[in-house]
């Protein structure tokens, strides 16, 4: 099992260029979601999903989309890049069953936008 | 109040030595608690679960105090290799998902 595979895993962007990055889990997890990680911050939750269809915001959605047509994969839109989402980004995946299992990340997307 | 509070460090601990972290979380609707690690430019890896009756895996073990909303992990007869940066994280739950996470303490061990 490749587990969460993230791609591309470096990126630069000019200021409104839009791009997305991508995120597939090959685990059946029903439950993915997407995080940025900036210096000083921790990790904070961007959009979450808990099943093909059903997606949801987290705590910093502005400027960013997600979708979710399969189990597997969970894409990230970004609209208008702005070099505030410089960060790196991570997605993640877990089965269902509260409280007994963690989410397992990807490597990361390391974004620049410029 | 930050939702998810942990002391930054850096700890210096000898190999060998027993090093202990705390952390508080504001949520008392937390249902899933868990320490996960993450090394330099890495991503987090989960490191165990928190239950609260307290669990053990190794030299590590995590407590649960649901009363005051606080989270603990120890690490004994700590190694070079459990020099890392290690994230107390909580999951609210109840319908929604997505993980909370502390920023983090920084830990070194040195030879």
């Amino acid at each position: 099992n490749a587990g969460v595979t993230q791609t591309p895993k470096f990126q630069v962007l000019k200021t409104g260029q839009s791009m997305t990055l991508q995120c597939a889990q090959d685990m059946n997890h029903e439950y993915m979601s997407w995080y940025r990680q900036d210096p000083g911050m921790g990790l904070r939750l961007i959009h979450y999903s808990v099943g093909a269809g059903i997606t949801d915001q987290g705590e910093v959605p502005n400027g960013y989309n997600v979708s979710r047509s399969t189990t597997e994969d969970f894409p990230l839109r970004l609209l208008s890049a702005a070099p505030s989402q410089t960060s790196v980004y991570f997605c993640a995946s877990r089965p269902p069953g509260q409280g007994l299992y963690g989410y397992t990340f990807g490597s990361g997307t390391r974004l620049t936008v410029v | 109040r930050k939702e998810v509070e942990q002391d930054p460090g850096p700890f210096n601990v000898p190999e060998g030595a027993t090093v202990a972290f705390n952390c508080t979380y504001s949520n008392s609707a937390s249902q899933s608690f868990f320490w996960y690690r993450q090394d330099c430019r890495k991503e987090p890896k989960l490191l165990m679960s928190v239950y609260s009756s307290g669990n053990e895996d190794g030299r590590f073990t995590a407590q649960l105090n649901r009363a005051s909303q606080y989270i603990s992990l120890l690490i004994r007869d700590s190694k070079l290799s459990d020099s890392a940066t290690y994230l107390c994280v909580v999951l609210v739950g109840g319908g929604a998902d997505g993980l909370t996470f502390g920023k983090g303490t920084h830990l070194i061990i040195q030879p």
